[in-house]
């Protein structure tokens, strides 16, 4: 499979506790997205990354977010402290020059 | 104002029939204009891009772009109900850096 990978698929938490995802965008594309999607609502962007480099992150990427690259290959998404508002679809797509946003299938969040 | 405008509908239209789904928006200096298409609980599907004024059409689909009025539209011909979804328009914005969205409208194509 050659597409965008999100692992977990779902993630049940509890209120306080930390959470990762992870990415694996197309090998060949050097940028990489996260988005977050609630019910009803259009994916909302939440941080960008041209090869290793953090190069875009939203006002909505409050202090408990934190999301790296390493090496510029997969990336990972780190919620600290969840927060039930916290609950919702958070998606990754990766692009190239000659391929626009493809997205994985998604991580599901719920914080009880 | 939002950046990327859509009705969320639904919009149902019989089987056979052309679906037409608009959006607008906001940032003039805006180049790049996409749709995606999202089944319920799946992740969005890049159907469309267009970077031009005019229409671009891919199979039962076509894609106007008018830069003037900011607007952008989606028509589908030939709707089958598996065209049912939600349809998202996305803009580039903020320097070319990332994809902006509108909610989306919902399409029902009925039998």
């Amino acid at each position: 499979d050659t597409g965008v990978s999100q692992d977990p698929r779902h993630k049940i938490t509890k209120r306080g506790q930390n959470v990762t995802f992870r990415c694996d965008p197309i090998s060949e594309h050097n940028r990489l997205y996260w988005y977050r999607q609630t019910l009803g609502q259009g994916p909302e962007f939440l941080t960008y990354f041209q090869n290793e480099a953090q190069l875009e992150k939203s006002r909505l990427l409050s202090d408990r977010f934190s999301a790296e690259r390493p090496k510029g290959s997969f990336s990972t998404l780190e919620i600290q402290h969840t927060e039930q508002g916290d609950s919702a679809m958070y998606l990754c797509a990766s692009s190239s020059q000659r391929e626009n946003g493809i997205f994985g299938p998604g991580t599901r969040l719920t914080v009880l | 104002q939002k950046e990327v405008e859509q009705n969320s509908g639904p919009l149902s239209v019989p089987e056979g029939a052309i679906a037409s789904l608009n959006c607008t928006y906001s940032d003039r200096v805006s180049q790049s204009f996409f749709w995606y298409r999202q089944y319920s609980g799946k992740s969005p599907e890049l159907i469309m891009s267009i970077y031009s004024n005019g229409d671009k059409e891919d199979g039962r689909f076509t894609a106007q772009l008018n830069k003037a009025s900011q607007y952008v539209s989606l028509l589908i011909r030939d709707s089958q109900p598996s065209d049912s979804a939600t349809y998202l328009c996305a803009v580039v914005t903020g320097g070319g850096n990332k994809l902006t969205f509108g909610t989306g409208t919902q399409l029902k194509v009925e039998l």
